[in-house]
């Protein structure tokens, strides 16, 4: 089992829609999560991070559950813009563990 | 502006024909990283660096060698290339190893070796 498993997608989606990612984690231990987006061809840059409480950033929610080991990412009313590989990451014993990402494409 | 640079943004070199990737922050980190993406694979650390004189393998540092002589940079040595270190290459940095305040990337280096 790897150890971030992301479902890759892609997921194509029109405008204004609402999507949903979900990430799974294998180490109970993990301490810490992210959510990257990497445009093609691009660098890495991060989304946001992932409290335990949950949070919001703008159209993006990002939510933990640590007892079933998964992490989520939603977005609402979906942009262009949005179109890019979303990266879910864990922060293990002092690394961070990269998912494959899931590819989104957001249509006219 | 708070950047990481790497350079060059793409090479082609032939097999075993030494080359170095430079990779420079002007954000005083502390903490600085090499990945390579591979299709199916993901990113991948090579080598890391907590500090100034102070590295440590990644999970592929097999081909790779890197030094810290100072804070801002941390280039990537490829001794002797073969072409299954045709990848593309990421520069990373953050304030701490954590990654908590998040990692910044440079633009990426895309090698091929014939």
């Amino acid at each position: 089992r790897k150890e971030v498993e992301q479902d890759p997608g892609p997921f194509n989606v029109p405008e204004g829609a609402t999507v949903a990612f979900n990430c799974t984690y294998s180490n109970s231990a993990s301490q810490s999560f992210f959510w990257y987006r990497q445009d093609c061809r691009k660098e890495p840059k991060l989304l946001m991070s992932v409290y335990s409480s949950g949070n919001e950033d703008g159209r993006f929610t990002a939510q933990l559950n640590r007892a079933s080991q998964y992490i989520s990412l939603l977005i609402r009313d979906s942009k262009l813009s949005d179109s890019a590989t979303y990266l879910c990451v864990v922060r293990g014993n002092r690394k961070l563990i990269w998912g494959l990402g899931t590819s989104l494409a957001v249509n006219p | 502006e708070a950047q990481v640079t790497q350079n060059p943004r793409y090479l082609i070199t032939v097999t075993g024909k030494k080359l170095t990737v430079t990779c420079s922050q002007n954000m005083n980190h502390e903490y600085m990283s090499w990945y390579r993406q591979d299709p199916g694979l993901g990113l991948r650390q090579i080598y890391y660096s907590m500090n100034v004189e102070v590295t440590d393998k990644g999970d592929v540092p097999e081909g790779y060698k890197v030094s810290r002589k100072e804070k801002r940079n941390f280039p990537l040595i490829l001794e002797s290339p073969s072409p299954n270190q045709t990848s593309l290459y990421f520069c990373a940095s953050s304030s701490d190893v954590t990654g908590n305040y998040g990692y910044t990337f440079g633009s990426g280096t895309r090698l091929t070796v014939v």
